[in-house]
């Protein structure tokens, strides 16, 4: 059964920081993991898929890495802004079930402050 | 704004009360999904439904009842539920295995 890690559950940095929130999943056989953003009491919004084919995705300040032989994906957020203050959630499908079953990790927690 | 809605968006029900969620789509997309979001545990996935048709139940107990009249709209139907049972329910659609677009939510709160 997969299984989603996130570390740390929660982070509290500076305005202006770069930084790194870790995903990791028990099985390797996937074919893509997301992230996603989901606000207090809001639903979930996409920010990056990533193909299992694909190494990394960008967008915006937003950079992902995947690498499915050590079961681990990265979130680099560049340059945070208070705006970026939200819950961070990784989910991939396995192959071996419906391609769109979805195991989400617990999320991360992030504050930025000004 | 996205293209996946959900009412109520707040429900507070008695244990002994039926009611029902509903999810609407409209983007076009022919796979539907509810998940349950509790306090401190990870968003989970509780029904798919792939062209109307059910494909996963994830071991979620028979007092939720889901139904998909068509690929555009998907309820949850809610009866004698626990007060363990309250969460965010969440509904999400998506075309087949590609990105899934996720409601607002509906916060439930069973007294």
């Amino acid at each position: 059964k997969q299984e989603v890690t996130q570390i740390p559950a929660a982070l509290s940095v500076p305005e202006g920081e770069n930084l790194v929130l870790n995903c990791s999943f028990t099985d390797s056989a996937i074919y893509n993991l997301q992230w996603f953003r989901q606000d207090p009491g809001k639903g979930l919004t996409s920010l990056l898929l990533i193909q299992s084919s694909q190494r990394e995705q960008t967008s915006g300040r937003l950079n992902a890495s995947l690498d499915k032989s050590s079961g681990r994906s990265t979130l680099y957020i560049a340059a945070s802004q208070p705006g970026d203050s939200a819950t961070y959630l990784c989910a991939v499908p396995t192959l071996l079930n419906a391609g769109n079953m979805l195991t989400f990790g617990g999320g991360t927690r992030l504050m930025v402050k000004p | 704004e996205t293209g996946v809605t959900q009412t109520p968006r707040h429900l507070v029900m008695g244990m002994t009360n039926k009611k029902s969620l509903k999810c609407e789509q409209h983007l076009g997309h022919n796979a539907m999904y509810w998940y349950k979001q509790s306090a401190k545990k990870p968003l989970e996935l509780m029904f798919v439904y792939n062209f109307k048709e059910q494909t996963e139940n994830n071991s979620v107990p028979s007092r939720f009842s889901p139904e998909c009249p068509n690929s555009s709209h998907l309820f949850l139907h809610l009866h004698t539920l626990q007060p363990e049972d309250s969460a965010l329910y969440l509904c999400a659609s998506s075309h087949q295995s590609e990105t899934q677009y996720f409601g607002p939510g509906t916060r439930l709160l069973v007294l």
